[in-house]
């Protein structure tokens, strides 16, 4: 079974700049999230989505941040203009149950961005 | 408002020794995981663990929920070079769905 795709694996841009990120989820999978992972620290949920839907964007930056699941499968996710501090770890994952306590989530290998 | 803390940050330790990682919270959760995360991956799940004082073992791994629901702990024994990585809790707050938060996460190295 093929895993969680993202792309691309590193960006590095400045400050100002745009950049955008895709992920392919698990095939079937309903459930599509997208973290930010800082350096040493754990991942910070940025959005979730059910099919096409959103669940949670509670602590998604809407003033510079954007994503979208179209047909409820790919996503990507926009970050307009970019700041220093949006420099980390972009990791996309998705889950079979969209509810339930037994959800696992099944992590893509992330997308490194660096803002200079 | 960090939810879940994780102790201790970073561990090192020789190939061989046991140690034990700590996962607590303030909030209850009606579920809790640990994740594996290695260099340039994403994190993989270990186990989930469901009821307050549930105990279960993955070979050398032992997880414990603790009896609220509030904390949990991994235990490794007989520690190898292969256990080096970031060891994420992560619990799920039961809300309108089940909201899952991160803890900071444990960065292991076993030297061998």
């Amino acid at each position: 079974e093929a895993g969680v795709a993202q792309s691309p694996r590193y960006k590095i841009i400045e400050k100002r700049q745009s950049v955008a990120f895709w992920c392919n989820p698990i095939s079937g999978h309903a459930t599509l999230y997208w973290y930010q992972q800082i350096l040493g620290q754990g991942p910070k949920l940025l959005i979730q989505f059910q099919n096409n839907g959103v669940v949670d964007d509670s602590q998604l930056p809407k003033d510079r941040f954007s994503a979208e699941r179209l047909k409820g499968v790919d996503s990507t996710l926009k970050i307009q203009p970019a700041k220093l501090e949006d420099s980390a770890v972009y990791l996309c994952a998705s889950s079979l149950i969209p509810q339930g306590v037994l959800n696992e989530q099944f992590f893509g290998p992330g997308t490194r961005l660096t803002v200079l | 408002t960090q939810l879940l803390e994780q102790s201790p940050q970073f561990l090192s330790i020789q190939e061989g020794e046991n140690l034990t990682v700590y996962c607590n919270s303030s909030s209850v959760f009606s579920s809790l995981q640990w994740y594996r995360q290695e260099p340039g991956e994403g994190p993989v799940l270990l186990v989930t663990v469901v009821t307050g004082g549930e105990v279960k073992k993955l070979k050398r791994l032992t997880f414990q929920f603790g009896d609220a629901r509030k904390d949990s702990s991994l235990h490794i024994t007989a520690a190898q070079p292969g256990d080096t990585g970031l060891y994420l809790c992560a619990g799920a707050l039961k809300t309108s769905y089940d909201k899952v938060i991160f803890g900071p996460g444990t960065s292991l190295s076993v030297i061998p």
